[in-house]
């Protein structure tokens, strides 16, 4: 098993359409990263987080640690935020990472 | 300016040779990885280097060797190359060990004939 679950694998959405993906994680983590990936290959990292919420644009990441849960959102989604997201986790111990299996983001005109 | 660079972009070979992929990064950062990308689209760590020195090194096979000459470039060598290694092998480097942003290469696309 996956110590790092994502769900939706895949979801497509009307252009402005709210879009919520969801990470659940089962180890503890001393951080959470939330990953994009383009269609042309590039990754880019949106957020880091240990508590609460942060919010950039359009963007926004919320974490329950008690829960072992994250999620990212999109507001007003846009064709461009087609993309692969990504979780990710840093546990508390050791220097691991720990990767999700991505979801894929089709947002459609 | 180009934060973390790889270099190939595209790497085509035929099975038995040996390849390297070059990492640099210019944002003075002390910690510099390397992932493997599947055909799935999942991510592997496969080493990490921290001030030159490994602290990451997980069960890949021992055909793979990293090497940092210096705390800005890590590169990934590859011997006997076999058709399992086709993947997109992404480099990446952060400030500090873990719990911090990771900065990511634009990847390297390996095809083994």
């Amino acid at each position: 098993k996956n110590e790092v679950e994502q769900s939706p694998q895949n979801l497509t959405a009307q252009e402005g359409e709210f879009i919520t993906i969801n990470c659940s994680y089962s180890v503890g983590i001393s951080a959470l990263h939330w990953l994009q990936q383009h269609p042309g290959g590039g990754i880019v990292s949106l957020f880091m987080l240990s508590s609460g919420k942060k919010k950039h644009g359009r963007l926004i990441a919320t974490i329950n640690i008690q829960e072992k849960h994250s999620s990212l959102h999109i507001t007003a989604s846009h064709p461009r935020d087609s993309a692969v997201y990504i979780c990710a986790v840093s546990p508390n111990t050791g220097n691991q990472f720990y990767f999700g299996t991505g979801t894929s983001l089709t947002v459609i005109p | 300016d180009t934060a973390v660079s790889q270099t190939p972009k595209y790497l085509v070979t035929q099975m038995g040779n040996d390849k390297s992929i070059k990492c640099e990064q210019n944002l003075g950062h002390d910690t510099m990885y390397w992932y493997k990308q599947d055909s799935k689209k999942f991510l592997k760590i496969m080493f990490s280097y921290n001030n030159k020195e490994l602290i990451i090194n997980e069960t890949v096979p021992n055909r793979f060797s990293p090497k940092s000459p210096d705390k800005a470039h890590l590169n990934l060598h590859i011997n006997s190359l076999e058709l399992g290694d086709s993947a997109v092998y992404f480099c990446a480097s952060s400030l500090s060990i873990a719990g911090v942003t990771q900065y990511f290469g634009p990847g390297t696309r390996l095809t083994v004939l």
